[in-house]
């Protein structure tokens, strides 16, 4: 059963950038995709990006966009995220999670999220 | 993209049913079949409990189910259970920029 380790926290000052790594253990990625999800303290749930491996390239959401860069090493099942001016608004639980898909129109993509990593604590303060 | 908009909290009494709504709009929850639910508990990642509004993942458990009516989606949870006290969110596929959408959460309480 695959499971998926998370990088350990990171405490950031604004307007640097952080890099989150996401590992499968005891599988690959096959033709998953990887998804990011953050959860801001006492929050809910935020969306903000997916790559299927495979194919290599990433969608965004549109609030991230410019400002997160997710990509994917097969060759180590390894999944990155890296969010770039940092400001305290960013200060969250950032999860990786395995993720089947489905091809809707064009490079949109619908993921649900089946497998989940436990998370790693980003906290950017001056 | 604003959020989808859930019931703050339900709750309900062990082996009792709860139902927890979702509305969006034409864009996401109306528009296609991409609605999925998770489960967290407090300190926890999330589980996935349904997933295309009605298809349940292997090993979850069959108390729970989805269905859909318009832009409204629904999680009903059967013989409510002690274990099953946590926040729910629901999230669908939008044609925005925003590409995925969640809802605001569901905080569930067994009495």
């Amino acid at each position: 059963q695959v499971q998926l380790v998370q990088s350990g926290a990171e405490v950031k000052k604004p307007g640097s950038s952080v890099k989150v790594s996401c590992k499968a253990s005891g599988g690959t990625f096959s033709s998953y995709a990887i998804s990011w999800v953050r959860q801001a303290p006492g929050q809910g749930l935020e969306w903000m990006g997916g790559i299927i491996p495979i194919f290599g390239t990433a969608n965004y959401a549109q609030k991230f966009q410019g400002r997160v860069t997710i990509t994917a090493d097969e060759s180590t099942s390894t999944a990155y995220m890296e969010l770039s001016s940092l400001r305290s608004e960013d200060t969250a639980v950032y999860y990786c999670a395995r993720a089947g898909w489905t091809a809707v129109a064009g490079t949109h993509y619908y993921y649900y999220m089946d497998v989940w990593g436990k998370g790693t604590t980003v906290t950017v303060s001056s | 993209q604003s959020a989808l908009t859930q019931p703050a909290s339900v709750s309900g009494s062990p082996g009792q049913s709860i139902t927890i709504s979702c509305t969006g709009t034409s864009s996401d929850v109306g528009g296609y079949n991409y609605v999925s639910w998770y489960q967290q508990h407090p300190g926890k990642a999330p589980k996935l409990m349904i997933y295309e509004v009605s298809n349940r993942p292997s090993g979850v458990s069959n108390r729970f189910s989805g269905s859909k009516s318009g832009n409204t989606a629904s999680l009903t949870i059967s013989g409510l259970q002690a274990e099953d006290e946590a926040d729910y969110y629901c999230s669908s596929y939008t044609s925005s920029s925003t590409l995925k959408v969640f809802g605001t959460g569901t905080k569930v309480t067994v009495l």
